[in-house]
């Protein structure tokens, strides 16, 4: 069975510091696919990467980069100079390679960032 | 292009009711799946549907069941609506097996 485990539960920085969100997870698949979802207060959950278990390369996009370690099944998010903007919940997610693509979420984490 | 939407935003019913909850997938999108998110927790996968025909299901009763339109638009009923039942219903569309992209939700409160 899959499992996403965020052992942060609520964190506050104030605007400008740096932050990272732990993603730890369980498959017995050797092929699935890591992703993280952001969820603003309207509840839309907003798209930010999909890693496939192939690809141990770190990513950077603007703001944001995501360290994957195989060795720990580990997926951590930073968010570098926080922003007001990113205040959010964020879900760490697994994706199986089987016959459905069904996404198992962790419990998320609260963001908070304060001017 | 369109994103997914969902309708209605926000629904009240009474325990014992059913509830049809709908969605449009995102222009060319062939699977849609629905997940249920409780207050304070991740989403949880209920149900997802490829080409009009269940494609995996996760540990939800029969009272909860779908549907997929030839147009990929999809539906998901509840039966016997019970006070637990209340959270904020999730449609996600997707080629098949590539990033899902979400809809902004149904909030159901049962009463």
């Amino acid at each position: 069975a899959q499992k996403v485990t965020q052992a942060q539960t609520e964190i506050s920085v104030v605007e400008k510091e740096d932050v990272t969100l732990d993603c730890v997870y369980e498959t017995r698949d050797t092929t699935y696919y890591l992703f993280w979802y952001k969820q603003p207060p309207s509840g839309e959950l907003v798209f930010l990467i999909r890693r496939n278990s192939f690809d141990e390369q770190n990513e950077i996009s603007g703001r944001y980069s995501w360290n994957f370690q195989k060795s720990t099944s580990s997926f951590n998010f930073t968010i570098t100079a926080s922003q007001v903007v990113d205040s959010a919940v964020y879900f760490c997610a697994l994706s199986e390679t089987g016959a459905n693509s069904k996404l198992t979420f962790g419990k998320g984490i609260t963001l908070s960032v304060r001017p | 292009e369109t994103g997914v939407t969902q309708s209605p935003t926000h629904l009240i019913k009474t325990r014992g009711q059913q509830v049809t909850l709908r969605c449009s997938s995102q222009s060319g999108h062939n699977t849609v799946s629905w997940y249920q998110q409780a207050l304070g927790q991740g989403p949880q996968f209920i149900f997802q549907y490829y080409r009009e025909e269940e494609n995996g299901r996760g540990n939800f009763p029969p009272r909860f069941s779908g549907l997929q339109f030839p147009n990929y638009s999809s539906e998901l009923n509840v039966n016997a609506l019970e006070l637990d039942d209340s959270a904020l219903y999730l449609c996600a569309s997707s080629l098949r097996r590539t990033e899902a992209f979400f809809g902004q939700g149904t909030r159901l409160t049962v009463v």
